[in-house]
């Protein structure tokens, strides 16, 4: 079975800043895809970024990076400069390649990010 | 129009009423699917559908009930929920490609229910 951990139930930064968002997760999946979403107060669910547990390189997608360790398990958003609009809850989620459910995806319980002017 | 709607957006009924929430997606995926999301909890999936025919039914009691009557619409009725189902519920689709890991889902933007 998938399992996250996001151990920071909220995170608070300044417009502008960088912030880190914490991710750990444990699979015994040999193939597996770790993502992260954005969860506005709206409701929906909004895709940023993916890291396949093969890739080479870290995920980045315009402000948003992957920081992957795969040794530790980790797979940290770093959010780069900022912004008011970026206050939302943020998922850490994976799905592996073994098993589990066509298209499954296992959530982390979120991390509240709070953007102060 | 978004890729995955959902209607409506709040919900509120008695536990004794019979009620549909339904999604649509536009993007021509083969996978579609139900979590539920309540406060301080990860979100649970529900259902999960595949070319129409359901491929999952995560221990999730009778009173909710999925229909797929094609590969664009998805259907969950309720009947005689309980005040602890309140919560949020969310479709998603993906375009799954075998054992591929690298699919993201896309959401909707969820139906929020509560039930009194």
């Amino acid at each position: 079975a998938q399992k996250i951990t996001q151990t920071q139930p909220g995170m608070f930064v300044q417009e502008k800043e960088a912030v880190t968002l914490d991710c750990t997760y444990d699979t015994s999946d040999p193939s597996y895809g770790l993502f992260w979403y954005k969860q506005p107060s709206s409701g929906e669910m909004i895709f940023l970024i993916y890291q396949g547990s093969y890739d080479q390189q870290n995920a980045t997608e315009g402000r948003y990076s992957l920081n992957f360790q795969k040794a530790r398990k980790s797979a940290n958003l770093v959010i780069s400069a900022s912004q008011l609009g970026d206050s939302a809850m943020y998922f850490c989620a994976m799905r592996g390649d073994r098993g589990s459910t066509l298209g499954r995806l296992y959530f982390g319980r979120g991390t509240q990010l709070t953007v102060w002017p | 129009e978004t890729g995955v709607t959902q209607t409506p957006r709040h919900l509120v009924m008695g536990m004794t009423n019979k009620k549909s929430l339904k999604c649509e997606q536009h993007l021509g995926h083969n996978a579609m699917y139900w979590y539920k999301q309540s406060a301080k909890k990860p979100l649970e999936l529900m259902f999960v559908y595949s070319l129409e025919e359901r491929v999952e039914n995560n221990s999730v009691p009778s009173r909710f009930s999925p229909e797929c009557p094609n590969s664009s619409h998805l259907f969950l009725h309720l009947h005689t929920l309980q005040p602890e189902d309140s919560a949020l519920y969310l479709c998603a689709s993906s375009q799954e490609q075998g054992k591929s890991v690298n699919t993201e889902a896309f959401f909707g933007q969820g139906t929020r229910l509560t039930v009194v």
